[in-house]
């Protein structure tokens, strides 16, 4: 069963702080991996997407990697903020995911980023 | 630019009543459309999926339905939701070639008491 883990479930850290988030998946025959956004009682936004063949990608204070071998993926937080605070999610779209190109989602990590 | 809108934001409902979410994308021609649900403490997990109009996937046997009568129109019923329908449901929508990354929406709150 293809799965995605995400560790710690929740995290706190005072504001200014450099912080890492895991992911982990089962199958290494993956398309892509994005990195997702989710405030409280809202969507989802997409903060990052790699490719199968890249190692990582940038959006700011935002550096996310992947490394297929060992199955995993970080999200980097340089020099948080409280206005970083929020649920971030990790999906997967494996290679035999289908016609609508499925995504496999990990149950997320609260972030707390404390003034 | 591509928009994705979901009706309603909150919903209260009875047990044993139907559901009807609706969810429709402007800016674009034939995305694929999903149906995911988020419970309280878990994960997103994908419902159903369409690759076009009238064409529905189903990842989950359940107590739901989905239906795709226009090319931007996706809906998720139910006849008789259960207290387990529960939960915050999130429509998305990618591009039908591409299909590189799922854009969402903003949700629905549907609480079943």
């Amino acid at each position: 069963k293809q799965e995605v883990t995400q560790i710690p479930a929740a995290l706190s850290v005072p504001e200014g702080e450099n912080l890492v988030l895991n992911c982990s998946f089962t199958d290494s025959a993956i398309y892509n991996l994005q990195w997702f956004r989710q405030d409280p009682g809202k969507g989802l936004t997409s903060l990052l997407l790699i490719q199968s063949s890249q190692r990582e990608q940038t959006s700011g204070r935002l550096n996310a990697s992947l490394d297929k071998s060992s199955g995993r993926s970080t999200l980097y937080i340089a020099a948080s903020q409280p206005g970083d605070s929020a649920t971030y999610l990790c999906a997967v779209q494996y290679l035999f995911s289908g016609s609508a190109r499925q995504l496999t989602f990990g149950s997320g990590t609260q972030l707390t980023v404390l003034p | 630019s591509q928009t994705i809108h979901q009706w309603p934001a909150t919903l209260v409902q009875p047990v044993g009543s139907p559901l009807s979410l609706e969810c429709t994308v402007e800016g674009t021609s034939n995305p694929n459309l999903y149906w995911y649900r988020q419970a309280a403490g878990r994960g997103l997990q994908l419902l159903f999926y369409s690759v076009g109009i009238g064409q529905i996937s189903s990842e989950v046997p359940q107590n739901l339905s989905a239906s795709r009568p226009q090319d931007r129109q996706f809906i998720l019923s139910s006849k008789k939701l259960l207290l387990s329908d529960s939960g915050f449901y999130l429509c998305a929508w990618s591009d039908g070639l591409a299909g590189l990354i799922q854009y969402f929406g903003a949700g629905t709150r549907l609480s079943v008491l």
